[in-house]
């Protein structure tokens, strides 16, 4: 069955120093990545995924994330945080019918 | 709306009262999914809606637990005989084409539910 790991539930980042979200995934064949911010008492939102083609896949507010076969993972990345960036980040993996969310990374940036 | 809506946004009831949510999506989706998010947990799938096809009913928790699609757009996500576990954020998302797996979905604000 597919599952997706999202191994730190906190990560603190300093304004404007770069920032990484961890996602490894475990799926038969071919994944389809998500990933969706949740700022606090709102729905989520679409960040980026990636289906198919270049491995760096570029998405919403700056973020960026690399899709990496091999280690089968697809970190979300920014270059320089800001402190608006701050929220729950879910990564996700669709494969066939099932949608499935990993348990969240509350991002922390501080001023 | 341009967006997925949830209605009510909160909802506060007994233990053992029945619940309605209610869920408008995106014009013109296709299909329509209903989550679970508890307190410090991650989403937990509920049910799916695709086109006019029976769901797929795979994660309700319990038969207190059902939903309707009514038209092919507007869903109600009913609870009955609430418990306290029950307490969570619910939330309802739609996608574009037939449910397929490279579509995105998009969500709606939620209904945080207390069960009291």
């Amino acid at each position: 069955a597919q599952s997706v790991a999202q191994p730190e539930d906190q990560v603190n980042v300093a304004e404007g120093n770069p920032l990484t979200v961890k996602c490894t995934y475990s799926v038969s064949g071919n994944p389809y990545l998500f990933w969706y911010v949740q700022y606090p008492n709102r729905g989520l939102q679409f960040l980026l995924k990636y289906i198919t083609g270049d491995n760096l896949v570029k998405g919403s507010y700056g973020f960026e994330a690399e899709f990496n076969k091999s280690q089968t993972s697809f970190h979300l990345k920014k270059p320089s945080a800001l402190v608006s960036d701050s929220a729950l980040y879910f990564c996700a993996v669709t494969y066939g019918q099932n949608f499935v969310f990993g348990p969240g990374t509350r991002l922390s940036v501080l001023p | 709306g341009a967006g997925v809506s949830q209605s009510p946004s909160n909802k506060v009831t007994e233990k053992g009262k029945d619940v309605e949510l209610r869920c408008d999506p995106i014009s013109g989706h296709t299909a329509l999914y209903w989550y679970r998010q508890s307190l410090g947990q991650g989403l937990e799938f509920l049910i799916y809606f695709q086109g006019n096809s029976a769901p797929d009913k795979s994660g309700l928790p319990s038969d207190r637990f059902s939903a309707e699609r009514t038209g092919g757009s507007v869903s109600t996500l009913t609870i009955q005989r609430t418990q306290q576990e029950d307490s969570a954020v619910y939330l309802c998302a739609s996608s574009a084409l037939a449910g397929a797996p490279t579509d995105t979905q998009y969500f709606g604000p939620g209904t945080r539910l207390t069960v009291l």
